[in-house]
């Protein structure tokens, strides 16, 4: 199994701040990574497919990068309706999620 | 509108069996892959099971594996899992996704609101 580790595990931050959550996968996953936000509640929301492809609707201060093993997701300035938790997804071999990186208020 | 449903959740004894269901509606439900993700309280994301459009490629997280099965009926535009001997640790709140393509290079764009489950004497 694929294994994915997200870090940190939370995240202390400010608006308008530059925010970067970084996810590691076990064994190269090529570009079949994807980001999600969840607020509390709620269903989780799709963010970034294929490491950096940027879903219908979300804003572009959210960007995704990586290849293989090691990827990054981006927000270039937090907004308050950005603090929630983030997960990162393979879709190279069945799907996994890490664990989880949650933002919030410094 | 596009959306998902899930339903069947509840509270179960351990050793149990129960039945989610997840009704699809406004796309094209035989297009996609369809699976189950769950969430325990106070927990992260935790997929579940992955059906192909067509049932022929099926998969399963090893903490359920020979326990759950998932299946679907493209003519009901339905998903389920049928769980059986259930455990505490499978108190979760369960959702159903969709792929975003029919080719799966595009994770889940659409998610349900989620079904609980509740495993407890």
């Amino acid at each position: 199994d694929i294994q994915m580790t997200q870090s940190p595990s939370t995240l202390s931050a400010s608006v308008g701040d530059r925010v970067t959550i970084t996810c590691r996968a076990s064994q190269s996953i090529s570009s079949w990574l994807a980001w999600y936000q969840q607020k509390p509640g709620k269903a989780p929301k799709l963010l970034i497919y294929k490491a950096s492809s940027l879903e219908s609707g979300v804003p572009s201060r959210f960007s995704g990068s990586g290849s293989g093993t090691e990827f990054t997701l981006t927000i270039s300035s937090l907004q308050p309706d950005d603090f929630a938790t983030y997960y990162c997804q393979q879709y190279n071999s069945f799907r996994g999620f890490g664990q989880g990186t949650k933002v919030e208020i410094k | 509108e596009v959306q998902l449903v899930e339903s069947g959740g509840g509270l179960v004894q351990p050793g149990r069996s129960l039945r989610l269901s997840c009704a699809a509606s406004g796309f094209t439900f035989d297009d996609y892959a369809m699976h189950w993700v769950r969430q325990a309280p106070g927990k992260g994301l935790e997929w579940v099971s992955g059906i192909s459009w067509n049932s022929g490629s099926i998969g399963y997280a090893d903490s359920v594996k020979g326990r759950f099965t998932i299946s679907r009926d493209n003519a009901k535009n339905s998903l389920y899992l049928q769980m059986n001997s259930l455990r505490a640790e499978d108190t979760a709140l369960y959702y159903c996704a969709k792929d975003g393509d029919s080719s799966g290079q595009k994770a889940f764009d659409i998610w349900g609101q989620g079904t609980m489950v509740t495993v407890s004497s």
